[in-house]
């Protein structure tokens, strides 16, 4: 498994773009970027998933160069509710059977 | 449709005694899998069910086993309780030959060993 590196936290403005970066140096030719959402008290939450370029959809989307080495999730126009922690996973694309592998995450505070 | 529930929301045990948590897996999900989340830490893998048996295996002792019924529903055992075992207990079910996606966790279980 390709090791992750993430900020550890992070503070924002409502109504600001932010942009959480993942460090995956030694991402491999098969391996997906998945990024996870997590609310204080609840279980982590899928975001999204991509493997280059860029996918977005309804909450936010995903940067990945050529060289894969990182991801970039964007949140557009973060609202309070979007305080969380972000987790940045990196294997393969996965199934509902796979074991989730997940860092201590990026903590985003926003900010009234 | 209910998601993901888990039973109870916390627990507060002293050392040496034993636990059982209870997870009902969202509706049509066949595949239950267990964490431990530490705080400040990522949700840590212990172990899945699928058709009634464990599947899969993360780095966890003997003292944590499980049990899946026929209902699909799961439940999770600790042994000999340790004060490092104090931690959150997330459950997430799954359609097991679905996507990524299918994963839903449930609120978790707030464990205290004292």
């Amino acid at each position: 498994l390709a090791k992750t590196t993430q900020p550890i936290s992070m503070d924002s403005y409502e109504g600001q773009e932010v942009n959480i970066t993942c460090s995956h140096n030694n991402i491999a030719t098969n391996d997906y970027i998945t990024w996870y959402q997590q609310f204080p008290s609840q279980g982590p939450r899928f975001i999204i998933q991509g493997y280059k370029t860029k996918v977005t959809n309804e909450v936010a989307s995903l940067f990945i160069p050529a060289d894969r080495k990182s991801s970039t999730l964007s949140l557009p126009r973060v609202s309070l509710s979007d305080t969380a922690v972000y987790y940045c996973l990196v294997g393969d694309r996965g199934s509902g059977n796979t074991p989730l592998v997940f860092g201590k995450g990026t903590r985003l505070s926003v900010i009234a | 449709d209910a998601g993901v529930t888990q039973s109870p929301t916390h627990l507060i045990k002293t050392r040496g005694q034993q636990v059982t948590l209870r997870c009902s897996p969202k509706s049509g999900h066949d595949t239950v899998s267990w964490y431990q989340q530490a705080l400040g830490q990522g949700p840590q893998f212990i172990f899945q069910y699928y058709e009634e048996e464990e599947r899969q295996r993360g780095n966890f002792p003997d003292r944590f086993s499980g049990h899946q019924f026929p209902n699909y529903s799961s439940e999770l055992n600790v042994n000999a309780l340790l004060l490092g075992d104090s931690a959150l207990y997330l459950c997430a079910s799954s359609f097991g030959t679905g996507g990524i996606k299918t994963q839903y966790f449930g609120p978790g279980t707030r464990l205290l060993v004292l």
